[in-house]
Order: structure tokens, then sequence, then C-alpha cells
């Protein structure tokens, strides 16, 4: 049972537009959202992280919208840049019970030039 | 401030062998977990430790697999007996937090291949 679902498993954009990643969930206990970007043979690197308080959170280029009702979230990268260039994953955690990240299957994003 | 660091980076091991992957969470992080990703896929959760106590275990094939997070020293993920579906890219990540919400850091990864 997958209980993150990022059904893009790639997406190309071109420099310097808007990228948007998508993400949804089907476990009402989710509370907390983060977004890692994972180049290849190294470990996932935290982005952008969303409380279920909120609907939107903004660091730098990146941004994160949460839709409780549609249980969906998506990441905004603009303006995009070569370096974006990488896989992205998307996690999901509740508060109660155990810490643990819940990950989606991964989007890899690619940047044009 | 060292990231988490952990060791080997790759570990080729035959099948019916032992695999012992260690994982040095950041400085200050009491709190380690650890992931496997198996190919074209998203990390799965496997165990939560903090200092000498398994918190959750529900991502733990029941067999062959053990972790530990003793008071001194790495915390340590073991296989025994390992088989080719074992072979996957194993990572470790640390938190500080202790009220379940917060990032996780993770490591580098090992990759283990069994041949």
């Amino acid at each position: 049972d997958q209980q993150v679902k990022q059904n893009s498993p790639s997406l190309s954009v071109q420099e310097g537009r808007i990228s948007i990643l998508n993400c949804d969930y089907t476990n009402s206990m989710f509370d907390y959202f983060l977004w890692y970007k994972k180049y290849p043979a190294e470990g996932p690197t935290f982005l952008i992280s969303i409380s279920s308080i909120k609907d939107k959170n903004e660091d730098g280029r990146f941004t994160v919208f949460l839709n409780k009702s549609a249980k969906h979230l998506s990441l905004h990268i603009v303006p995009s840049q070569p370096g974006d260039s990488a896989v992205y994953f998307c996690a999901a955690s509740a508060r109660q019970g155990a810490q643990k990240l819940v990950f989606g299957q991964g989007t890899r994003l690619t940047i044009n030039p | 401030n060292a990231g988490v660091m952990q060791n080997p980076r790759h570990l080729v091991r035959r099948r019916g062998q032992e695999a012992r992957l260690r994982c040095s969470p950041m400085k200050g992080h009491s709190h380690v977990y650890w992931y496997r990703q198996l190919p074209e896929e998203g990390l799965k959760f496997m165990v939560y430790l903090q200092k000498e106590n398994i918190i959750d275990e529900s991502g733990m094939p029941k067999e062959r697999f053990s972790a530990e997070f003793p008071k001194e020293g790495p915390s340590i993920l073991r296989i025994q007996q390992v088989v080719r579906g074992d072979s996957a890219a194993y990572f470790c990540a640390s938190s500080p937090r202790a009220d379940g919400v917060g990032e996780q850091y993770f490591g580098p990864g090992t990759r283990l291949t069994v041949t």
C-alpha cells in the first residue's frame, strides 16, 4: 500500500522556467511533509518542509504548497537552474507514534539549458 | 559540524555471509533511523533507534536483520546470511528532535551488493 505517491517518474523543464513537482498521500494521520533532493550515489538532502497547520512555506527559490482536503502537496522551484537536476522525493510523517518518514517513489527532474 | 557518516560506502558480500553497516549520527543527534532503497524505488523505513533502545522496528524483516545503537560508538545494521534480494542502498539518518516532528539528515549510504 503506497501511502505517498509521486505519479510522475520524470519531468523536464527549461532553465529559468518554473518546475512543479507533485505528491499525493492517503494517510490522514500525516501532519508533517518534507521534500528531499537526491543526486546519484549520495544521500537525500533536506530541502523544505511544511506542517499541516500551514498551507504554504517558502525558502528562496523553493515553495511547498499543501492542500489537506485533497491530500496533495507540491514543490515549486522558480527559476529552475541546471543544478536542480536530481531526483526529488516527497516524504510524510505522523506526530503520533513512530517518527519514521514515508517516502514517495521520486521524480527525476531534468533542467534543460 | 560533520554530517552523518556511514561506512563502508560500498560492501560486497557473497550469499550466506554477514554484512555490517555502520552509522555515526550528526553531533548532538541521539535519534537514528535506517532506510533501504531498492533500485528505482523510494526509501523504505526499517528501524528507529535512540541510544541503547529500539523504538520502532516495524520495517525490519523478521529474520536475519538486526540493529543496535550502543551507548558508545556508531549504530550498526547487521544482516546475517545475506541473499541477493538484500542488494540495495542502505541509508542512515539522524535527528535531534524528540517530539516526533522535524527533519532527518541523511548519510551518503552504503551500497550493498550480494554476489
